[in-house]
């Protein structure tokens, strides 16, 4: 069985500029979250879906992230404009039966 | 607020060894408690979790000690290989349904050969 895929593996802007993550979860997961990693850290939900409906987005900073999850299967999350304090490590997890979660390789982020 | 805290930060064990990683939280309405094992460069990855209905779990050399009236709980890894240095994570969610899981610090775990 495949696990949550995720793209880019890396990424490097400079400050200001838009950047989008993917997340292609595990077959049949309904629920997707996203978490932030910052160095030497544990990860921070930022939003869970089940299937396409952001059901807790309260750690989501609206003013600059976006996300969405169409037709309830990938979803994207989209930050802009990036800020230098963005520099971390964006994770995609999906689970069958919660609170079981599966987390995918994440994407690191530099903003320079 | 740090609801679930973690200790030590960082452990080396020499091969052979026990690893003891503990966790105490705050939140009484907190039921489920899973441990998560990362390697560099990867997402956490699901070791072995617990309920509050049982005071241990072991799964292979794995195992999870639960004191419900302390709010603490322990990884122990018996048998510590170099394979096993890796950073973990204990973490807590409560309630049904998909909860958010809140993380601990993280323990750097490094076992010499």
């Amino acid at each position: 069985e495949a696990g949550v895929v995720q793209s880019p593996r890396y990424k490097i802007i400079e400050k200001k500029q838009p950047v989008a993550f993917w997340c292609n979860p595990i077959s049949g997961h309904n629920t997707l979250y996203w978490y932030l990693q910052n160095l030497g850290q544990g990860p921070e939900l930022l939003i869970r879906y089940e299937n396409e409906e952001a059901v807790d987005d309260s750690q989501l900073p609206k003013d600059r992230f976006s996300a969405e999850r169409l037709k309830g299967v990938d979803s994207t999350l989209k930050i802009q404009p990036a800020e230098l304090g963005d520099s971390a490590v964006y994770l995609c997890a999906s689970s069958l039966y919660p609170p079981e979660q599966f987390f995918g390789p994440g994407t690191r982020l530099t903003v320079l | 607020q740090q609801q679930v805290k973690q200790s030590p930060q960082s452990l080396i064990v020499q091969k052979g060894g026990i690893s003891i990683i503990n966790c105490a939280y705050e939140n009484t309405a907190f039921d489920y408690f899973p441990w998560y094992q990362q390697f560099p460069g990867k997402g956490p990855a699901l070791l072995i979790a617990i309920r509050p209905d049982v005071s241990e779990k072991k799964e292979g050399r794995f195992t999870i000690s639960f004191n419900k009236s302390a709010k603490q709980f322990s990884l122990h890894i018996m048998d510590s290989q170099p394979g096993d240095s890796a950073t973990y994570f204990c973490a807590a969610s409560k309630g049904q349904g998909a909860q958010k899981l809140v993380f601990g610090q993280g323990t750097r775990l490094t076992i010499n050969p």
